[in-house]
């Protein structure tokens, strides 16, 4: 099975960057995703690693160290809207394709 | 449809009913999953169906746990003999399936489940 870590909440300031970071175990990494969730929605897809490195999108960039076991999500230009749960999700490679696991969830409040 | 769409959107029940969450994927997507999110938790997975193959069931919680594919599109998840820590959210999502693995899951706006 998978332990994935992320921290509970972090606050910033509109127009600052949050670096979201996680931490996981698993038998056989086989892909990382972040998800958004605003409160009382579902979550929304935001980016995919599976090779290490940098993914851009935009104001949010998602990154990946498998040999760490690492990644994380990084928001730039913070903007009221963004405030919102983030949720790091991994697929291991002993479970079946569908199969993500995620993590708690890290609440990101942007304040003014 | 556009989205995925879910049913009831709110469930309230006595302890020991039997309730069923209906689940319509996006028209064309293989693969259909189900979560299950307590308050403040993270995503909780339970089941994961594609195409014919057999499902994923390796997250049900427990044997009152179970859920339907049928012709390959509407799911039922159904929930017997309720208790109270079966409250929570249940989340369903749907994807196409490719071999890439990046297939993003799109997720519907939930059934809010109450167990008194």
């Amino acid at each position: 099975g998978q332990n994935i870590d992320q921290p509970t909440e972090m606050t910033a300031t509109e127009g600052a960057i949050v670096q979201i970071n996680c931490t996981y175990q698993t038998s056989g990494f086989n892909g990382l995703f972040w998800y958004q969730q605003h409160a009382g929605e579902a979550p929304t897809f935001l980016s995919y690693n599976v090779l290490d490195g940098l993914e851009e999108k935009g104001r949010f960039s998602s990154f990946l160290s498998r040999s760490k076991g690492y990644s994380y999500l990084l928001l730039k230009e913070l903007q009221m809207k963004d405030s919102a749960s983030y949720l790091c999700a991994v697929r291991d490679r002993t479970d079946s394709w569908g199969k993500l696991q995620f993590g708690a969830g890290t609440q990101v409040v942007v304040t003014p | 449809g556009a989205g995925v769409s879910q049913s009831p959107s709110n469930k309230v029940t006595e302890k020991g009913k039997d309730v069923e969450l209906r689940c319509d994927p996006i028209s064309g997507h293989t693969a259909l999953y189900w979560y299950r999110q307590s308050l403040g938790q993270g995503l909780e997975f339970l089941i994961y169906f594609q195409g014919n193959s057999a499902p994923d069931k390796s997250g049900l919680p427990s044997d009152r746990f179970s859920a339907e594919r049928t012709g390959g599109s509407v799911s039922t998840l159904t929930i017997q003999r309720t208790q109270q820590e079966d409250s929570a959210v249940y989340l369903c999502a749907s994807s196409l399936e490719g071999l890439a693995g990046q297939e993003t899951q799109y997720f519907g706006p939930g059934t809010r489940l109450l167990v008194l």
